[in-house]
């Protein structure tokens, strides 16, 4: 089970790039990163999954260097609607990964007038 | 609104009471989860169900916890003789085994509980 390390919280301001980087130093071969959103009041919400290089979609980009062992959530041009929770897993499908898909903490992010 | 429902939203119940929680997922989905989260962490994986099968139960599940699928469709979790540690909020998800990645789970508004 690869563990994943993330900064507790970050401050941004509206309009900017905003980078969250998660540490997975022992993924696995088969792991995919995945990273979820979550609104006060709500439940997580999917927003990448990514296996190497470069992801993109219509709300952010994941960036994940040839090694696998971290991985960047980018949000473009931030808004306040943006300020959420961010989770960072890393995991294999195939597995009964149930006990396996594990939240940590998460990233605080908060967008700033 | 991504298509999970839960009933209710909020649960206000006396410790020592049951109390039953409900999860209609997303209808093609034939995974569907249910996870606990406390203030200020992330979701606690319970147990999941893929159709009507319970496949898999955290290590960390009381026995006074129980969740059943009937038909493979709605989902219910039920916890007997509530304790002031099970408020929490209760979040279900579902995905799909399907032409879509297992990880890419859709979560309800959750059902907050709070047990007095």
């Amino acid at each position: 089970l690869a563990k994943t390390t993330q900064p507790i919280s970050m401050d941004s301001y509206e309009g900017q790039e905003v980078n969250i980087t998660c540490s997975h130093n022992n993924i696995a071969t088969n792991d995919y990163i995945t990273w979820y959103q979550q609104f006060p009041s709500q439940g997580p919400r999917f927003i990448i999954q990514g296996y190497k290089t470069k992801v993109t979609n219509e709300v952010a980009s994941l960036f994940i260097p040839a090694d696998r062992k971290s991985s960047t959530l980018s949000l473009p041009r931030v808004s306040l609607s943006d300020t959420a929770v961010y989770y960072c897993l890393v995991g294999d499908e195939r597995d009964n990964y149930g006990q396996n898909f594990v939240f940590g903490p998460g990233t605080r992010l908060s967008v700033l007038p | 609104d991504t298509g999970v429902s839960q009933d209710p939203r909020h649960k206000i119940t006396k410790r020592g009471q049951n109390v039953t929680f409900r999860c209609d997922p997303i209808s093609e989905h034939n995974r569907l989860y249910w996870y606990r989260q406390t203030l200020g962490q992330g979701p606690e994986f319970l147990t999941y169900f893929q159709n009507e099968a319970q496949l898999e139960k955290s290590r960390l599940l009381s026995d006074r916890f129980s969740a059943e699928r009937p038909k493979g469709s709605f989902s219910t979790l039920e916890i007997q003789r509530t304790e002031q540690g099970d408020s929490a909020m209760y979040l279900c998800a579902s995905s799909s085994t399907w032409g879509g990645t297992a990880y890419e789970q859709y979560f309800g508004p959750g059902t907050r509980l709070t047990v007095t």
